[in-house]
């Protein structure tokens, strides 16, 4: 089942913080964050395997709150660089099974 | 290191005809996967090896798509016949063992199908 993220896109000056939520009505055993400038491949972010996990990436870390079956990615004083879109992607069982990939959040930062 | 290679880059091909594309993981990554992503959308599972076996393809339209990895290496994906809504991107990746594993992906194939 696929994960829903949300908001379908968003739009934020340089500097500004942004939160883009990623959730399940299913069980998250994981969740993976790629981020996928135009026209390029998406490029991994990051891993949270476990409840309660928290990890960073440059300015950008994420949550994952097993119990809610929802994850979080945090973007803070965002860059020009950060303009792209955000995919969560969650394995449809547990195990090692393969992901199921949102349909992402367009993040636009302007100066 | 050197990254996912795909070729081509692009293709514009008619509708019914056949098309291949072709992908090299990173040099020791057991498992391949190949995505077929809409514009606008997630990247969609098509196909999953690990080594030169199928770990997935449910998700496969086995009527018209195969894939093979011959030697447990590089992959090929074939389109036969090709429909308008096959237009899409198709990215192939690779991660040295199964989910849950960083997947690295290749820059895609833009298909378009007239």
């Amino acid at each position: 089942q696929q994960p829903v993220q949300s908001p379908q896109a968003v739009i934020l000056r340089e500097g500004e913080d942004a939160v883009i939520n990623c959730s399940s009505s299913k069980a998250l055993y994981s969740v993976h964050w790629y981020r996928q400038k135009h026209g390029e491949a998406p490029v991994f972010l990051m891993i949270l395997l476990k409840g309660g996990e928290q990890k960073g990436h440059e300015k950008i870390s994420a949550s994952f709150n097993e119990k809610k079956q929802q994850s979080s990615l945090y973007l803070t004083a965002s860059q020009l660089s950060y303009s792209g879109t955000y995919f969560c992607g969650t394995p449809h069982n547990s195990g090692n099974t393969p992901l199921v990939f949102g349909k992402g959040t367009r993040l636009s930062v302007i100066a | 290191e050197a990254g996912v290679a795909q070729s081509p880059r692009y293709k514009i091909i008619e509708k019914r005809q056949s098309v291949a594309f072709w992908c090299n993981p990173i040099s020791g990554h057991a498992t391949l996967y190949w995505y077929q992503q809409i514009l606008g959308q997630g990247p969609k599972l098509l196909i999953q090896f690990q080594n030169n076996g199928v770990v997935d393809d449910s998700q496969l339209p086995k009527d018209r798509f195969s894939a093979e990895r011959l030697k447990g290496v590089d992959s090929t994906l074939k389109i036969q016949p090709a429909k308008l809504e096959d237009s899409a991107v198709y990215l192939c990746a690779s991660s040295p063992g199964l989910s849950p594993d960083t997947q690295y992906f290749g820059p895609g194939t833009r298909l378009t199908v007239l």
